[in-house]
């Protein structure tokens, strides 16, 4: 166990759809991220938020949308996806807070994924 | 663009083998590289991580060292076992516009045969 969990592990969900990805931290870390990894192609980050507060969007559709109600939780709501936006899923932490951006030189620490498939 | 490559994309070998697996990378104006590895269908873990001042770090039965000048890191393994098998991703981290960016591989799947 890393210390972070998300959930559900699988999901499966129709185009038209309104679902929810959910990440926990337990580290006490103050820097969340998603991550989306798609097969044969390097992980894409999408969201950081760093002490509750949006720190990148990565030039992520609007049909992904963060949302960070403390420092130890992390969602992703998801609504009218498209079959190409089936991949796992990935939350991270890290210690840093607003010192994000000056090479702190900081692990990150992965949840297990949600497996999404998109019908 | 920063660009991470992990070349082979699949590599088995037999049980007791050390190995080495092998990361490049564009752009030398790195804080740091790291090494993942990932189970199936799960996250990933920190195995290693090498400050851009750093030439190699060690933990336990892993080795990585980094060559930043020629854009490359290497992650040996010794005395290899069934279950190191799992996907490694190496990752460095720059600067982007004030922020930090972490660029991932497209990871090295390894087997090792019993």
């Amino acid at each position: 166990e890393t210390g972070v969990t998300q959930t559900p592990r699988h999901l499966v969900m129709g185009m038209t759809n309104k679902k929810s990805l959910k990440c926990e931290q337990h580290l006490g870390h103050n820097a969340m991220y998603w991550y989306k990894q798609s097969a044969k192609k390097p992980l894409e980050l999408m969201f950081v938020y760093s002490l509750e507060e949006r720190v990148e969007n990565n030039s992520v559709p609007s049909r992904f949308s963060p949302e960070c109600p403390n420092s130890s939780h992390l969602f992703l709501h998801l609504h009218t996806l498209q079959p190409e936006d089936s991949a796992l899923y990935l939350c991270a932490s890290s210690q840093e807070g607003r010192a994000w951006g000056r090479g702190t030189n900081e692990k990150l620490f992965f949840g297990s994924g949600t497996q999404l498939s998109v019908l | 663009k920063q660009e991470v490559t992990q070349i082979p994309a699949a590599l088995s070998v037999p049980e007791g083998e050390n190995l080495v697996l092998n990361c490049s990378f564009t752009d030398s104006a790195i804080y740091n590289l790291q090494w993942f590895r990932q189970d199936p269908g799960k996250g990933l873990t920190s195995l290693l991580l090498i400050q851009s001042s750093q030439r190699e770090q060690t933990s336990g039965r892993l080795n990585a060292s980094l060559d930043k000048s020629s854009g490359r890191s290497t992650l040996y393994i010794a005395a290899s076992q069934p279950g190191d098998s799992a996907t490694y991703l190496c990752a460095v981290t720059e600067e982007d516009f004030g922020n930090e960016k972490l660029t991932f591989g497209t990871g090295t799947r390894l087997t090792i045969i019993p």
